[in-house]
């Protein structure tokens, strides 16, 4: 089943500008992944946010968490090319991990 | 570390054929998940096993999938009798659980199957 919602389902923008995914979510978690697929490719973790976490950075990446309005965002600064690829969040709460529908992110050069 | 290996890549087959598809999981996971990818339906959670037992399956399509993990290093995945619609890509991945919740998971690189 699924539980994660992306927002929006694809995303055009030019390289170099930021992209900013969001995630929602039904129940209590305790922890929420993003993931990166490009075309052809299995899925890639990028970076975990846990329950009682607010903020996370990596690199480009930023995450936010709200787990009283049940949603996260995924905001890439700078982008390039290279990011073209759908990305998903995954939920994590009693032994389950429940899959968004993914974002197509597409960066124009 | 190999990562996760799937083999084969590409498969290709008639329908009422039997399919199977193999996951060596990365060493020290003790989670194992199967999952099956198409445009229509999005990623889909197969099965997946935790300490090579079988925790859920409700994501397996109906009596004609069927999975077991012998030991901690494999897995299978088995389609008996394949259909056209059991056209996708199929992807392990695997993980370790801790403290009752997953950390990431690593997929492997997928197989895709096609049945005619």
């Amino acid at each position: 089943s699924q539980q994660g919602e992306e927002d929006p389902q694809a995303l055009s923008i030019q390289e170099g500008e930021n992209a900013t995914m969001n995630c929602s979510y039904k129940t209590s978690i305790n922890n929420l992944q993003w993931y990166r697929q490009n075309s052809g490719r299995g899925l890639v973790h990028l970076i975990l946010i846990r329950s009682n976490e607010r903020e996370k950075h990596s690199g480009r990446l930023r995450v936010t968490l709200d787990t009283s309005k049940k949603s996260s965002s995924l905001l890439i600064t700078a982008s390039r090319a290279a990011d073209t690829a759908s990305y998903f969040c995954a939920t994590s709460s009693n032994y389950q991990l429940i899959w968004g529908a993914g974002t197509k992110l597409i960066i124009k050069p | 570390d190999a990562g996760v290996i799937q083999s084969p890549r590409h498969e290709v087959t008639e329908m009422g054929q039997e399919v199977t598809l193999r996951c060596k999981p990365i060493s020290g996971h003790n989670s194992l998940f199967w999952y099956r990818q198409t445009m229509m339906r999005g990623l889909e959670l197969l099965i997946y096993f935790n300490n090579n037992v079988p925790i859920d399956d409700s994501g397996m399509p109906e009596d004609r999938f069927s999975a077991k993990m012998p030991n901690a290093s494999f897995s299978t995945l088995k389609i008996q009798p394949s259909e056209p619609r059991d056209s996708a890509v199929y992807f392990c991945a695997s993980s370790s659980l801790l403290a009752g919740s997953y950390n990431e998971q690593f997929f492997g690189p997928g197989t895709r199957l096609t049945v005619l």
